[in-house]
């Protein structure tokens, strides 16, 4: 099915543990983005991708590694988990024509608790 | 800088009530504003967009929001809610490097 797709949907894991988070789209867009969602912080960039092979640093990526090798693809990986990085965490991508006036589209997010 | 400034945390309402959520941002330049909902355990979806043209911007669900460039202002609006709107509801700006700068969200509470 067209759309994207993130997984795993649930994680539970410990500190100091690496988790990655995948994110996949099937429309081939540009533009593919990793926000994390907490009570009081709303929605927060962690990095972003213009295409493949570029990436670039939200707002908070501290402790947070991303790759882009494929168009479709936009892993998120906690390197070292820590108990701040429990988070609902959403993957989003957009087409690059006319960039600015096109939405976001959003995947189901990765609830993520590190304990 | 741009920011998007979401007036209510929650909104409590009663069913067939109307609605408005209150959105103001800060831009000096032209923006493409933008209303997402997010229901209970799913991502956000697109709700409605302006971009340019009408003021006036309806979504096929009977929400609408309005435009109003001396205001700094993008408010959506309901006549009359279902409780099948009760969701977070998220304003969002366009930023000049193709990131959207968003609000803090306002959760809409349908009271029956």
């Amino acid at each position: 099915d067209a759309g994207i797709t993130q997984s795993p949907r649930y994680k539970i894991t410990e500190t100091g543990r690496q988790v990655t988070l995948m994110c996949h789209q099937t429309w081939s867009h540009s533009y593919m983005f990793w926000y994390r969602q907490d009570l009081g912080h709303g929605l927060r960039l962690i990095y972003y991708s213009a295409a493949a092979d570029i990436t670039d640093k939200g707002e908070v990526p501290d402790g947070y590694v991303v790759s882009r090798s494929k168009t479709e693809n936009f892993p998120l990986t906690l390197e070292s988990a820590t108990r701040s990085q429990t988070s609902v965490y959403f993957c989003a991508s957009s087409e690059s024509v006319g960039a600015q006036g096109q939405p976001q589209h959003f995947g189901d997010g990765t609830r993520l608790s590190i304990l | 800088a741009q920011s998007v400034t979401q007036l209510d945390s929650q909104v409590p309402v009663f069913e067939e009530a109307p609605v408005e959520l209150r959105c103001n941002y800060s831009s000096s330049v032209s923006v493409y504003l933008f209303w997402y909902v997010q229901y209970p355990n799913q991502g956000l979806q697109l709700l409605l967009k302006y971009l340019s043209g009408s003021t006036l911007v309806e979504s096929i669900n009977g929400f609408e929001a309005e435009f109003n460039k001396s205001q700094t202002s993008f408010h959506l609006r309901k006549p009359s809610v279902h409780i099948s709107d009760t969701a977070e509801y998220f304003c969002a700006v366009s930023a000049s490097n193709y990131q959207l700068i968003w609000g803090a969200g306002t959760k809409l509470i349908i009271k029956p």
